[in-house]
């Protein structure tokens, strides 16, 4: 059984423009979160989708948008990047919005140049 | 605000010492996972402790919450190298979205012979 999978594995922008990361929940699950983990720090919680809705977002800016997909794939989206957006971002999914277990993906490594 | 604080964030241990990482939590939460991380990895579930006196054990690694403290433990017993990594705790807030999770720093552990 496919676990949660992540699009592209690795990406180098420049600054200024514009990325979509892409995910794959585990079958039959409808939450997918998002979280950006910096380097040598914990990860950070951006988004929560359920059902296609945005259900929590974190203390990030506007640049930062993401949607669900009827099939339950989401996206992340960043405008105008930064430095700073350099990061691992980990898409997680799991079955409800309240969740017992959360199962991550294995990240897309973004750098910004 | 949520803040959870792990100590150590470094720890180097030999080989068949015993070792405790703890992890505060600043508010109250129904729950708290315990996470590992290898180099360039995505995050890989040890344990969720979801009640006060909660302890779960799997091989060399031990996990215990007492929600009164706000604290957890993850004990490791005669490590080996294999347990090399980082381990993350997080925790979920009261009432929040549960997709939410807020991570400590992390400790990065490393085993030597």
């Amino acid at each position: 059984d496919a676990g949660v999978t992540q699009s592209p594995t690795h990406l180098i922008k420049t600054r200024g423009q514009h990325v979509t990361l892409r995910c794959s929940p585990i079958s039959g699950h409808k939450s997918v979160s998002w979280y950006q983990q910096v380097l040598g720090q914990g990860p950070q919680f951006i988004f929560q989708y359920y059902e296609k809705e945005e259900r929590g977002r974190g203390n990030f800016p506007d640049r930062f948008s993401a949607r669900q997909f009827p099939n339950y794939s989401s996206e992340l989206n960043v405008n105008a990047l930064l430095l700073g957006d350099s990061a691992l971002y980990l898409c997680a999914s799991s079955f409800g919005v309240r969740v017992y277990e959360q199962y991550f993906g294995p990240g897309t490594r973004l750098t910004v140049t | 605000e949520l803040k959870v604080e792990q100590n150590p964030l470094f720890l180097s241990m030999q080989e068949g010492k015993n070792y405790t990482i703890y992890c505060n939590y600043s508010t109250t939460s129904d729950r708290l996972y315990w996470y590992r991380q290898d180099p360039g990895k995505s995050l890989e579930s040890l344990f969720v402790l979801l009640s006060n006196g909660a302890v779960k054990q799997e091989g060399r690694l031990m996990a215990s919450l007492d929600t009164k403290a706000r604290l957890s433990t993850l004990h490791i017993t005669a490590a080996v190298h294999d347990l090399s990594a980082t381990y993350f705790c997080a925790v979920v807030r009261d009432g929040g979205s549960q997709g939410n999770l807020i991570f400590g720093k992390g400790t990065k552990l490393s085993v030597k012979p």
